[in-house]
């Protein structure tokens, strides 16, 4: 267990549904990201919230919404996704943006039919 | 930032000490050594970072040379569980503004009994 936790674990939707990631991380920590990793590439940031305020966005498509409520609760909201977004999508957490020591959650595993 | 070399691969047995070495010879000065490990489907799991000499924690010891140039993690009295992919990141504390953590090929170790 590493503080951070992600629901659901695996999900399968059609390309016309709408689903939410969620993800909550019990460290007290002040950032917060979502990664997607594909099969045999390498992991991609999607987006970075500090202090439930969005940093940054990694030219992600508008089919993927992040919501941070709070500096412990991390969502993402899917629509209309494409079956080359099925992916494992990470949430981390950090003490400070941006370093090195992130702790990650056990992720979602998303399956776009 | 720093390009970083690790062993493909390593086999040991249980209960013996594993070290695992990283080469980061365009290492700079304000870089700080991270490693990471990850199993199968699952979020990396943050295991040690240092900057210099010696760290220990209750999983692991990293061990810096005083050129820094190489590290070494080393995994005392391993079981079957630590059989996973191993990391090592070389790079500043605060990692650049939109980037990923950038995870390489890594070190699959293989725990036998």
């Amino acid at each position: 267990e590493t503080g951070v936790t992600q629901t659901p674990r695996h999900l399968v939707m059609g390309m016309t549904n709408k689903k939410s990631l969620k993800c909550e991380q019990h460290l007290g920590h002040n950032a917060m990201y979502w990664y997607k990793q594909s099969a045999k590439k390498p992991l991609e940031l999607m987006f970075v919230y500090n202090f439930k305020e969005q940093t940054e966005n990694n030219s992600v498509p508008s089919r993927f919404s992040p919501e941070c409520p709070n500096s412990s609760h991390l969502f993402l909201h899917l629509h209309t996704l494409q079956p080359e977004d099925s992916a494992l999508y990470l949430c981390a957490s950090s003490q400070e943006v941006n370093i090195y020591e992130q702790y990650f959650g056990p992720g979602t595993r998303l399956t776009v039919t | 930032l720093a390009k970083t070399t690790q062993p493909i691969s390593m086999d040991s047995y249980e209960g013996q000490e594993v070290n695992i070495t990283c080469s980061h010879n365009n290492i700079a000065t304000n870089d700080y050594i991270t490693w990471y490990q990850q199993f199968p489907s699952q979020g990396p799991r943050f295991i040690i970072q240092g900057y210099k000499t010696k760290v220990t924690n209750e999983v692991a010891s990293l061990f810096i040379p005083a050129d820094r140039k190489s590290s070494t993690l080393s995994l005392p009295r391993v079981s079957l569980s630590d059989t996973a992919v191993y990391y090592c990141l070389v790079g500043p504390f605060f990692n650049q503004a939109g980037t990923a953590l950038i995870f390489g090929k890594g070190t699959t170790l293989s725990v036998s009994s």
